[in-house]
């Protein structure tokens, strides 16, 4: 079956200091990889997705970064955090080669809880 | 300008009746819908998907319709219990990419 884990579940990080998400995929191929942010009470917002290694679309200028190092490997980066980065960061997983789309159900990890101070 | 509504007040019910959640959506035309589940502190949990030629759709306790006319879904849980207490969430295709735009999400507590 397949699994997707993220970590870590919560950080805690001063402005203007480095961020490193990771998150990653088990049991399938060539999956449609996303990262998502989800402020309280609010919808997620898509951050990043990525139907293959090396291929990433941003959503939103920001001050974050995406990185698809290995195929079942997604990486969520900053150099310096500022104080809206916080939230809950939650990746995701769907079918690739079917057709990036909506038409796939997404299967999400537990997310990382990013408090800036 | 594009949106999704869900009830931002929480849907408290008894043990036993059906909740009902709403979501209604301006200036999209989704091919398909979804809904998901969410606990606190974790991700959302795929429940089911509807494509805009179907109607109805179930899963055991669970139903979904979709009114491309009224630019509606409806989400039933039947018999509810304690544990179906969560934030129901309503995603649909964004048209711009075919990406998953998501409503901002209903709590619903059912009461024993």
């Amino acid at each position: 079956s397949q699994t997707i884990h993220q970590w870590p579940a919560t950080l805690v990080q001063p402005v203007g200091s480095p961020l490193s998400l990771e998150c990653t995929v088990e049991g399938t191929s060539n999956p449609n990889l996303y990262w998502y942010r989800q402020a309280a009470g609010r919808g997620l917002q898509l951050l990043f997705y990525s139907v293959g290694i090396g291929q990433i679309s941003s959503e939103v200028p920001q001050n974050l970064s995406a990185s698809r190092p290995q195929d079942r490997q997604f990486i969520l980066s900053s150099k310096k955090l500022l104080l809206s980065d916080s939230g809950f960061y939650l990746c995701a997983w769907s079918v690739g080669r079917v057709g990036f789309g909506s038409n796939q159900p997404q299967h999400f990890g537990d997310g990382t809880r990013l408090s800036i101070l | 300008s594009q949106k999704i509504e869900q009830n931002s007040e929480a849907l408290n019910i008894q043990e036993g009746k059906t909740a009902t959640l709403t979501c209604n959506y301006t200036n999209y035309s989704p091919a398909y819908l979804q809904w998901y589940r969410q606990d606190p502190g974790r991700g959302p949990v795929f429940l089911l998907l509807i494509r805009e030629n179907e109607k109805e759709k179930r899963k055991e306790r669970l139903k979904v319709t979709f009114d491309t006319t009224l630019k509606q879904s409806l989400f039933h849980i039947t018999a509810s219990q304690p544990a179906d207490s969560a934030t129901y969430l309503c995603a649909l295709e964004g048209g711009n990419g075919n990406k998953l735009v998501f409503g901002a999400g209903t709590i619903l507590r059912v009461k024993s």
